[in-house]
């Protein structure tokens, strides 16, 4: 069965500090991979998608950064955090660009 | 641009009563394909539901449902016999066909409470 494990589960951070967000899916081979960001009682806003190792599809831009460097494995980073980089952070799979999403369980940030 | 809109931003009903969550959605792609999904109280997000555009028939899966009125761009979510625990913020969301389905676009979200 497949699984997919965010870290770390929340993070305090300071504005203008550096952040990186993990994802790692086991049991799937060459998923289709995912960053969404969601605001305190918000929408899901995608970020980026990756199809395969190395190459990143960036859907919005936020001052983030994101990046595959393993087909298991979604970073997501940037070096200056902003307040407005508050909410909840999900990586998803999917097996096909028609498929259903698989959500992990997210990480809040809290930038103060 | 694709689209998604959920007007209704919060449901209340009574357990084992019937519910309707409404969705309108835009999009070019004469394929495309619409997924619901709940989100709970812990942040979990779990898939219900999806409907294929080009399929004619409703989908059913166990106490969801789905009113798919593709004239009226249309994906309602309907949850027969709630129960306490349907308890969450329900989206919409939808792939279109082909390299487009990389992007996967949600509506706002209805926040549904069951009471007993």
């Amino acid at each position: 069965a497949q699984t997919i494990h965010q870290w770390p589960v929340a993070e305090i951070k300071a504005v203008g500090s550096p952040l990186s967000l993990g994802c790692t899916i086991k049991g799937k081979s060459s998923p289709n991979l995912y960053w969404y960001w969601q605001a305190t009682g918000g929408t899901l806003q995608q970020l980026f998608y990756s199809i395969t190792v190395g190459q990143v599809e960036s859907v919005v831009q936020l001052n983030l950064s994101a990046s595959r460097p393993k087909d298991d494995q979604f970073i997501l980073s940037t070096e200056k955090l902003l307040l407005s980089h508050s909410g909840f952070y999900l990586c998803a799979w999917s097996q096909s660009s028609n498929e259903r999403l698989f959500f992990g369980h997210g990480t809040k940030l809290s930038v103060l | 641009a694709q689209k998604v809109t959920q007007t209704q931003t919060s449901i209340s009903v009574v357990e084992k009563t019937t519910v309707t969550m409404d969705c309108v959605y835009e999009t070019r792609d004469s394929s495309y394909f619409l997924f619901w999904y709940k989100q709970t109280a812990s942040g979990e997000i779990v898939f219900l539901i999806r409907q294929d555009s080009y399929k004619k028939e409703n989908a059913t899966v166990g106490h969801y449902s789905l009113n798919f009125q593709k004239p009226k761009s249309s994906i309602g979510l309907i949850i027969t016999a709630t129960q306490i625990e349907d308890s969450a913020v329900y989206f919409c969301a939808m792939r279109e066909g082909g390299t487009g389905g990389y992007k996967v676009v949600f509506g706002s979200g209805t926040r549904l409470l069951v009471s007993p």
